[in-house]
């Protein structure tokens, strides 16, 4: 059955410092998303991407993140300077239709540290 | 103010007795319920939502609008059944998901 493959699986890095995590979506999927789970607190959107732009995006994902579909097949979020409390783990999820019509295929998620 | 409340963190029965794993949600429109679960060592899915009217693993959940709950259901508990348990939500012209802070269950033998 094909996967949302995520990697790297941990990812430390320096305050101030950019990171890319990076996630290939299934195939034929056309909606992707990024969401994050800070430790002990619930998963929480942060972006959707729907052919080739951001169709919606919540507070949290502000200047410092930005997402890209560089090569049709390979899904990144960018954070440009990191924070302390940037450290999560980091989900992409992909699916075939709208959230509303069509589940989400989760990645195994990337631990983000920030030091 | 969109949100889900999942007020148990930890549920913990014996196999075979009952469960019921609460929900409830606050949302202004007409919301699409959904269970998501994460067994140990696997990724996030889906396990029933609430157009789909299904029971799978023997789960069930019943959208009740007038107490706005989506509690999730088994007669009878298997250790199989031990995992996290994630309720969210979407509205119709959102394209995200809203999730709760989860409640683990553990299912003892």
């Amino acid at each position: 059955e094909p996967e949302v493959t995520q990697t790297p699986s941990h990812q430390v890095t320096q305050m101030g410092q950019e990171v890319i995590l990076r996630c290939v979506p299934i195939s034929n999927h056309l909606y992707f998303y990024w969401y994050r789970q800070i430790l002990g607190q619930k998963v929480e959107f942060l972006v959707s991407f729907y052919n080739n732009e951001i169709s919606e995006k919540s507070e949290i994902f502000d200047d410092q993140f930005s997402v890209e579909r560089p090569d049709g097949s390979n899904f990144t979020l960018k954070i440009r300077s990191t924070k302390l409390e940037d450290s999560a783990m980091y989900f992409c999820a992909s699916s075939l239709g709208t959230v509303y019509n069509s589940p989400l295929h989760f990645g195994n998620g990337t631990r983000l540290t920030v030091t | 103010a969109q949100r889900v409340t999942q007020p148990e963190k930890l549920l913990s029965v014996f196999k075979g007795a009952p469960v019921e794993l609460k929900c409830n949600y606050s949302y202004s429109g007409s919301p699409e319920l959904f269970w998501y679960v994460q067994y140990s060592r696997q990724r996030l899915q889906l396990l029933l939502r609430h157009i789909s009217r299904e029971s799978i693993k023997g789960f069930t959940a019943d959208l009740n609008k007038g107490e706005t709950s989506f509690h999730l259901k088994k007669p009878f508990a298997q250790e199989e059944d031990s995992a996290m348990y994630y309720c969210a939500l979407s509205g119709l012209r959102a394209d995200k998901l809203i999730f709760g802070t989860g409640t683990r269950l553990q299912v003892f033998p």
